[in-house]
């Protein structure tokens, strides 16, 4: 199956930096999400972005599909930003048929005051 | 806002013991997942939906089973806790089909088994 590597794998911030996260996938894909899980659990979807950029206030995403890898970028980090950043892909599929999200590992964000 | 909703939150059960996971969702979507999730291993899928009475296996569905009678509830069963069933599990539903099917998911459901 395809596999989604996110790098780093943990990242500790001081408020107000700057960050990029990574994330590369080893097949084609059709489909590219960004999720945050916050300390509490709960995953909220961030970007949809199969390829191009986006941008939703202090954070972008761009996808180069060709490539095989996505971007985050979170400009002046706040606290609340702190949690663990998903990447999932659906691969493009060969046939008809369901294809399924698969997830990275996370990278874990720390935000410190 | 689509919601999401899982029926419980914190759970704590015996091992042998049947355990319902309940989810509901108010956007009629056509999709729904459930997921667990476990420290390292990230999320994985154990069962999803594409349509009510319809249901596929995910990556990991050995010990647990699903049922779909309605379009907006989906739930997981596990028929005998074991231990290995410790974890969170997260419902996620969507709408459209390849390439177009972006989640929404629930709070979560931590699952103890003793």
């Amino acid at each position: 199956g395809i596999q989604v590597e996110q790098s780093p794998p943990d990242l500790i911030l001081q408020e107000g930096a700057n960050s990029t996260l990574r994330c590369n996938f080893s097949d084609s894909v059709n489909n590219l999400q960004w999720f945050h899980q916050n300390p509490w659990g709960q995953l909220i979807n961030l970007f949809y972005i199969p390829s191009g950029t986006k941008q939703n206030g202090r954070l972008s995403a761009t996808t180069v599909a060709t490539e095989r890898y996505s971007l985050l970028y979170i400009s002046s980090s706040q606290t609340t930003d702190s949690g663990v950043y998903f990447c999932a892909v659906e691969r493009s599929p060969m046939n008809t048929g369901f294809q399924k999200l698969v997830f990275g590992t996370g990278t874990r964000l720390l935000v410190s005051p | 806002d689509v919601k999401v909703t899982q029926s419980s939150r914190y759970l704590v059960k015996r091992t042998g013991e049947k355990v319902f996971l309940e989810c509901v969702q108010d956007m009629d979507h056509e999709n729904m997942f459930w997921y667990r999730q476990d420290p390292g291993l990230g999320l994985r899928l154990i069962y999803f939906s594409y349509d009510v009475k319809m249901k596929e296996k995910g990556d990991i569905p050995e010990g647990y089973s699903v049922s779909r009678e309605k379009k907006e509830r989906f739930s997981l069963i596990l028929e005998s806790a074991s231990t290995n069933q410790t974890s969170m599990y997260l419902c996620a539903s969507g709408q459209g089909g390849s390439g177009a099917n972006v989640l929404t998911f629930g709070a979560g459901s931590r699952l103890t088994v003793l």
